[in-house]
Parts: structure tokens; sequence; C-alpha cells
């Protein structure tokens, strides 16, 4: 089983709500990450989670926060969020020790839209 | 310089066509390396994790120089199905977690 499962796909929402965008792996692996992509740009690195632990936040703005319940689950919360934010949100996990490849897995995305 | 460059594109080919996507990357510390394909509002996929020894599985051939910080993809016979964004991706290098820094991305269009 290859599948890291986000709920939910689409999301509308607007500027003065919160709201949490889920992820979800059961392939045992130990880093999990959130990309945000634009349009006809490639996926950009917002938050890097080992072990459980946040090990790299790419100067993310404070209306997004990353959590991770546990080695399973990754979840985003997103409050006071801006118009130039709408994108698709993608969350991927992978092995997280040295010397393995390191391939990722990606979920299918959540598209948001902040109105 | 940035990290992952890649060819611009687009790239139209008529099926059967032989194309090849080449990309370079700046950190030498660099350790992991992969195409991805993106297909128009899907998720990226894992296309093929890029060896040193080089690698081939079915059409595509995937080829690393690490002395020149260079990697290749190499389709052969395209069909209509290649059809899709085609992206070079680097693990950021050092310590026990990867990231993952992706290239702009190389647009192909296979036409009959």
């Amino acid at each position: 089983d290859t599948e890291v499962t986000q709920t939910p796909k689409h999301l509308v929402m607007g500027m003065t709500n919160k709201k949490s965008l889920k992820c979800e792996q059961h392939m045992g692996h130990r880093a999990m990450y959130w990309y945000k992509q634009k349009a006809k740009k490639p996926p950009e690195l917002m938050f890097v989670y080992s072990y459980e632990k946040l090990s790299i936040n790419e100067s993310v703005p404070s209306r997004f926060s990353p959590e991770c319940p546990n080695s399973s689950l990754l979840n985003l919360h997103l409050h006071a969020l801006q118009p130039e934010d709408s994108a698709l949100y993608l969350c991927a996990s992978s092995q997280a020790y040295a010397g393995e490849m390191l391939r990722a897995f990606f979920g299918q995305g959540t598209r948001l839209t902040v109105v | 310089r940035k990290e992952v460059e890649q060819d611009p594109g687009p790239f139209n080919v008529p099926e059967g066509a032989t194309v090849a996507f080449n990309c370079t990357y700046s950190n030498s510390a660099s350790q992991s390396f992969f195409w991805y394909r993106q297909d128009c509002r899907k998720e990226p996929k894992l296309l093929m994790s890029v060896y040193s020894s080089g690698n081939e599985d079915g059409r595509f051939t995937a080829q690393l120089n690490r002395a020149s910080q260079y990697i290749s993809l190499l389709i052969r016979d395209s069909k209509l199905s290649d059809s899709a964004t085609y992206l070079c991706v680097v693990n950021r290098g050092g310590g026990s977690q990867g990231n993952l820094i992706f290239g702009k991305g190389t647009k192909l269009s296979v036409k009959p």
C-alpha cells in the first residue's frame, strides 16, 4: 500500500475562517511533508516532520500551523488566510533515515480557495 | 543559481519519438535524485529514482553525473499517455531526514 490520503479534496474558506487539512499514511514512514503548489509552478516545500517532530519550516507565515499527532497523521491548521494562499496543498511521506533513497509518495492534494 | 534547474520546454513530439530531459542541481551534498511526473491538476507521482550507475525501466532511462551535477531522463518510443510535466527532484541532503526540492518541470506533449 503506497497510499497517502488527504482530506478534504476541495476547500473554500473565508479570510476569517479556521480550517484544517488532514493527511494520513500507513506505510510506516517517519517523515511527512507539506508542500504548496500554485498553478503552473512546481511544488514548494513548507514543512518537514521527522519522527513526529518539526524539523524544517521554510519560513512559512504563522497563519499556517502544522501538527503531527502521531506517526501516521499530519495536519495543517489554517487561520486568517489571504486570497494569495489559494493553491493545491500536497502532503507527502517517506522513510526518514539516511542511506535510503527517501522516495516520497504524495497524496492527491487539497485544492484550497480563499475568498 | 537555482537549486534545481531543468530544460524550459515545452517539448512537442510525435508518437514514437525519443525525447531527452536534462536537469542540473547546485548542492553537491545531495544524495537522492528522482524523476516525477505530474498530470494536469493531479499530484506528482514517482516515475523513477536515479542511481549513480544509471538505470532503465522499460522505455525510460535515467542517468546521473555527480561530477557535473547533472541528471537526465530519456524516453524512447513516446506514447500519447506520456504527455505530462516531468519534474526533476533532488534531496537537499544532509541529516537523516530529507526534503525534496523540485525543478520547475518540463512539459511534454506527445501528438498523434
